[in-house]
């Protein structure tokens, strides 16, 4: 059973199109990651969400953190095949061990 | 890019056979992580370490043992390496309360 769960598993869009991606638990974080990760490389961090309700911005990527602190959304706007990755969260429970999710794989065509 | 170098990058060993991975760091970061990543199931923590000699254990143990004898390095070692141990393994670092950086990962076959 996994602690984290992620959707879709996997998307395909178009070069433009705007996406969203989703990491839900039933439990409470103290805070959550967001990674993406190349094929052949580790992940690389994208974002730290900590308060909930909490919102980030990178760039065309928003990431929010819920309410209750249990789950978390990844938006990205006008998708480019640069954004081509898999995309894992990760909460953190005792402030330092994280507990990953299963990752989003995204394919964005040009 | 954090100083984190994995050896071997690939590997090939036979059933009941014992493979050391190495985890070495150049960051002086306290945190460090052996984590295994398989289709559908994410990143899955094996061992971590939170100091030279102070190891724990995490959710996927069984199987794998490690070590710390400088801040520098991690060993993961799996005694009599089992096809269910063909994997990815990623070695990750951190201090406490902030990001893991990972390395680049070691491809492990056990045929």
């Amino acid at each position: 059973t996994q602690l984290l769960e992620q959707s879709p598993q996997f998307l395909s869009i178009q070069e433009g199109e705007n996406l969203t991606v989703y990491c839900n638990s039933s439990s409470v974080f103290s805070s959550l990651q967001w990674y993406r990760q190349e094929p052949g490389e580790g992940p690389v961090l994208l974002v730290t969400v900590v308060t909930g309700g909490e919102v980030k911005k990178l760039k065309r990527l928003t990431f929010q953190f819920g309410d209750a602190r249990k789950d978390s959304s990844l938006h990205i706007t006008a998708a480019q095949p640069g954004d081509t990755g898999l995309y894992l969260c990760a909460g953190a429970r005792d402030g330092q061990n994280f507990v990953f999710g299963p990752g989003t794989r995204l394919s964005v065509l040009p | 890019d954090a100083g984190i170098t994995q050896s071997p990058r690939h590997k090939v060993t036979e059933t009941g056979t014992p493979v050391t991975l190495r985890c070495h760091q150049t960051e002086n970061h306290r945190y460090m992580y052996w984590y295994r990543q398989d289709p559908g199931h994410g990143l899955r923590l094996i061992h971590y370490s939170y100091g030279v000699k102070d190891t724990d254990k995490g959710e996927v143990s069984d199987g794998y043992s490690v070590s710390r004898s400088k801040t520098e390095d991690f060993l993961l070692t799996l005694e009599s390496a089992t096809s269910s141990q063909t994997s990815v393994y990623f070695c990750a670092i951190s201090e406490l309360y902030s990001e893991a950086f990972f390395g680049q990962g070691t491809r492990l076959t056990v045929v």
